[in-house]
């Protein structure tokens, strides 16, 4: 058990819908990352929060947006959702700041989209 | 130049055996490599991980080698076990200012079943 816990850990929605993905960190981690794995396109960086902040962006689309909130956990939104968006939604965390910080996964959300 | 090309996609490897899988990137800026380990059902977990200033690094049965001129670095398993049968990412970190900002790039993955 990495600490990371995500919830909920299945949902199924329909196409034009919108989801909220929730992610709590470990304890003392200031830093939350959201992952997409998907068959295709294998385990890709979507977004980086830093203690309430957006710190880094990777393949996020336009339609997805993401927060923490100041008890540091994290919620990815993603809207007018579309059958590609299903998938393997991952959230890590990490302490941030230290050369050899790890992050650490939760167990994901899978999302698929009918 | 953001990628990390990992190879084999798949393996299998008799008990006992070694294990290789292999991963190349281009980015100069990677400065930590992680090599992350993922059941059927599980989130990736951190297996071991190197920096660029050491050429290699074992943890018990499981060895990173990293070649820093020719940008690649590979895992080795020794005496694979069944309990090992898992998909092993390579991953590289690009720390884009020096405190909390930082991107994991992941290789596509290698599914490995190590057979009695």
């Amino acid at each position: 058990d990495s600490g990371v816990t995500q919830t909920p850990k299945h949902l199924i929605t329909a196409t034009g819908q919108r989801v909220t993905l929730r992610c709590s960190p470990r304890s003392g981690d200031l830093s939350v990352y959201w992952y997409q794995q998907s068959l295709d396109q294998g385990l890709q960086f979507l977004i980086q929060y830093y203690n309430g902040e957006e710190r880094a962006k990777g393949n996020i689309l336009e339609r997805f947006s993401a927060q923490q909130f100041p008890d540091l956990h994290s919620e990815l939104n993603l809207s007018s959702l579309e059958l590609g968006d299903s998938a393997l939604y991952f959230c890590a965390s990490s302490v941030a700041g230290v050369v050899t910080d790890t992050q650490y996964f939760g167990p994901g959300t899978r999302l698929t989209v009918l | 130049q953001q990628q990390v090309k990992q190879s084999p996609q798949s393996l299998i490897v008799q008990k006992g055996g070694i294990s290789i899988i292999n991963c190349a990137y281009e980015n100069t800026a990677f400065d930590y490599f992680p090599w992350y380990q993922q059941f059927p059902g599980k989130g990736p977990a951190l297996l071991i991980a190197i920096r660029p200033d050491v050429s290699e690094k074992k943890e018990g049965r499981f060895t990173i080698s990293f070649n820093k001129s020719a940008k690649q670095f590979s895992l080795h398993i020794m005496d694979s076990q069944p309990g090992d049968s898992a998909t092993y990412f390579c991953a590289a970190r690009t720390r884009l200012t020096n405190f909390g900002n930082e991107k994991l790039t992941f290789g596509t993955g290698t599914r490995l079943t190590i057979i009695p």
